[in-house]
């Protein structure tokens, strides 16, 4: 089945320690989206590329960085893990049409823990 | 900006009844498409119903309507002969008809519990 995969599931990491989570998709959509869900918060969009194109949140902190080096991947990157960024993060694809039927996919999400 | 404003954190329903989550907006933008995603324990959200504006006719998805309000800028999702499956995180979004801002303005959140 075609679907949105993030490794790890669960990941933990040392404050201050970079680490790197992974987004892959068989969907073969054009735009990959990361977004940041806090406890109890709603999901916060980081950034997201349109094809090669990357697109930056405004008050997306530069401890953030994002690569894609290809359709399929997409991989955040945490430089410097401080105890404030321990959320899930939610991965999305989708296929960019500028329509309502464009639906966003999910993936399961990957709960960083900052110790 | 747009804000997306879910003012009931938690809601609980018998199974088989009816029940409806209350969502309310703010936008300066005459056009754009509101969701209800659902997102189960330890599962990726899913949409569950989607409305664009200019559309009057409030959208249905079989035991899942919406009751959308432009002038009042609500949006809330009934769903009807609940089901223990219906137990989730349920989120309502908005998004931008403008290209080149397709993301997704979620509300916190409200959970629902079905009890059997």
């Amino acid at each position: 089945d075609a679907m949105v995969i993030q490794n790890p599931r669960y990941q933990v990491t040392q404050f201050g320690k970079p680490v790197t989570l992974s987004c892959s998709q068989t969907l073969n959509h054009n735009v990959m989206y990361w977004y940041q869900q806090k406890s109890s918060q709603a999901p916060k969009l980081l950034f997201h590329y349109y094809d090669k194109d990357f697109n930056n949140e405004a008050d997306t902190p530069d401890n953030f960085q994002s690569r894609r080096p290809n359709t399929s991947f997409c991989f955040l990157d945490i430089r410097s893990p401080g105890l404030g960024d321990a959320a899930m993060y939610l991965c999305a694809t989708s296929r960019g049409r500028r329509d309502y039927t464009d639906t966003q996919y999910f993936g399961p999400g990957t709960r960083l823990t900052v110790l | 900006a747009q804000t997306v404003t879910q003012s009931q954190p938690e809601m609980s329903v018998q199974e088989a009844e009816t029940v409806t989550l209350s969502c309310t907006y703010d936008t300066s933008e005459s056009d754009y498409y509101l969701f209800w995603y659902k997102q189960p324990p330890s599962r990726q959200m899913i949409l569950v119903i989607r409305q664009e504006a200019y559309k009057q006719q409030n959208a249905t998805e079989n035991r899942f309507s919406v009751n959308f309000q432009k002038a009042a800028k609500s949006f809330s999702l009934k769903i009807s002969d609940s089901q223990l499956g219906d137990a989730a995180m349920y989120f309502c979004a908005y998004r931008s008809v403008d290209f080149g801002n397709e993301k997704l303005t979620f509300g916190t959140g409200t959970r629902l519990t079905i009890i059997p």
